[in-house]
């Protein structure tokens, strides 16, 4: 049963402390989506890549986050330094893309994070 | 860019009746929109998706109908069970390829037993 996994579950951390979360996207898929879950703005796009290259990470705020695909079986998604207004879920999701289609995102479990 | 507006953004209902959550967009492009759920403490799940050439689709109890002329989509389900009970997220893209959803702000659905 292939699915898309990320560690850790929860992040506790004190602001200002460096933040990296991880994800393992289901072997094959080209595409990997970060995001963010918050109950005021839903679920928010942070980045993108497709075949490990960065496509778009418009949402993410530059200052502070980094999002990066190391190998095809690890994205991180980097915050630093984290302040309270970080505290949210964060999802991957992985998928295959193929030109002129549309295909399912398969989302994994999330990491909570809390910033004090 | 596009907008995707999502109501109600709570809903009960009594077990047995059917639900009803309405997605209006913007961009006139947007030409593929899924519906995701997501249960307590898990990431979404897809649910049923439509593509821009087709009115309705159904999937047992859960049916989409699209209105491109008004621009916008609803997600049915009939016969709600209290595993129905979980937040729903309507979803549009018009970039085929590379899939970049807009979602809506989700809508929280309760079946009451």
């Amino acid at each position: 049963d292939a699915r898309v996994t990320q560690t850790p579950r929860d992040k506790v951390t004190e602001m200002g402390q460096e933040v990296t979360m991880r994800c393992q996207p289901i072997l094959g898929h080209n595409t990997v989506f970060w995001y963010r879950q918050t109950m005021k703005q839903g679920l928010e796009l942070l980045a993108y890549f497709r075949n490990r290259a960065p496509l778009d990470d418009s949402g993410m705020p530059k200052d502070r986050f980094s999002a990066e695909m190391p190998d095809a079986t690890l994205a991180t998604l980097k915050i630093q330094p984290s302040e309270p207004r970080d505290s949210a879920v964060y999802f991957c999701a992985s998928g295959l893309s193929r030109a002129s289609s549309y295909n399912e995102q398969f989302f994994g479990p999330g990491t909570r994070l809390t910033v004090l | 860019g596009e907008n995707v507006e999502q109501h109600p953004s709570t809903l009960s209902v009594q077990e047995g009746d059917s639900a009803v959550i309405k997605c209006t967009y913007s961009d006139s492009a947007s030409n593929y929109f899924p519906w995701y759920k997501q249960e307590l403490g898990k990431g979404p799940q897809l649910i049923i998706d439509i593509r821009s050439n087709v009115g309705e689709k159904k999937d047992q109890r859960i049916a989409v109908t699209l209105n491109k002329t008004a621009k916008h989509f609803s997600l049915h389900i009939t016969e709600t069970q209290p595993e129905d009970s979980a937040v729903y997220f309507c979803a549009a893209a018009s970039e085929p390829g590379t899939y970049k959803y807009i979602f809506g702000t989700g809508t929280r659905l309760k079946v009451l037993a």
